[in-house]
């Protein structure tokens, strides 16, 4: 495996699952995130994890729950969701230490809630 | 709070038609503008970073340029491959937050 990749690629899921996100980076990058993505609208950071600290964003409901057992593997555990959490979510990851601030995309998993 | 504004919304080219593409930001302390392609169903592809006003980077049909409050896409000669939504993006102050804008979404018809 190469770059950031996530699975699953696709989830459908009523209001009342619990199911996770799963996110890999193979970039040797110390920082992961997050972001949500709407139709026609700017992504939308959630969640920061760099080697020095979590970054959380506040305006996130707590439906959505993050975890990042080390710097390699990021998660997203959604529970009790509502249909306007439907949209593309998208991992990245980054090295913040080396100069270079790009972040690279894994392909996202598209969700839809029920 | 850092803002970028992407114009146009919307792009139909005919091959070999150049056009450019905008992106307006506001920022406290500029570290980086960065273009991304996100391809339908896809995660964003990176294409470049520019850091300072002057700045230029360029990959095949792809040249993109710096001011101090705006950055351009020009496409040369596009081919129906280039069709895509084109993000732009911003980091600045001392954290890890790109601010993105809404996007380009370039159609090229052969």
């Amino acid at each position: 495996e190469t770059g950031v990749t996530q699975t699953p690629r696709h989830l459908v899921m009523g209001m009342t699952n619990k199911k996770s996100l799963k996110c890999e980076q193979h970039l040797g990058h110390n920082a992961m995130y997050w972001y949500k993505q709407s139709a026609k609208k700017p992504l939308e950071l959630m969640f920061v994890y760099n080697f020095k600290e979590q970054t959380e964003n506040n305006s996130v409901p707590s439906r959505f729950s993050p975890e990042c057992p080390n710097s390699s593997h990021l998660f997203l555990h959604l529970h009790t969701l509502q249909p306007e959490d439907s949209a593309l979510y998208l991992c990245a990851s980054s090295q913040v230490d080396r100069g270079g601030d790009e972040q690279y995309f894994g392909p996202g998993t598209r969700l839809t809630v029920t | 709070e850092d803002q970028v504004t992407q114009s146009p919304e919307a792009l139909r080219l005919q091959e070999g038609e150049s056009s450019s593409l905008n992106c307006s930001y506001t920022v406290s302390g500029l570290r980086g503008l960065f273009w991304y392609r996100q391809d339908p169903g896809k995660g964003p592809e990176f294409l470049f970073t520019l850091y300072s006003a002057g700045e230029e980077k360029e990959k095949e049909r792809l040249k993109a340029t710096l001011t101090k409050k705006e950055s351009f896409l020009h496409i040369t000669a596009p081919k129906p491959e280039d069709s895509a939504t084109y993000l732009c993006a911003v980091l600045g102050g001392d954290d890890y937050k790109l601010s993105f804008g809404a996007g380009t979404t370039v159609t090229v018809r052969a």
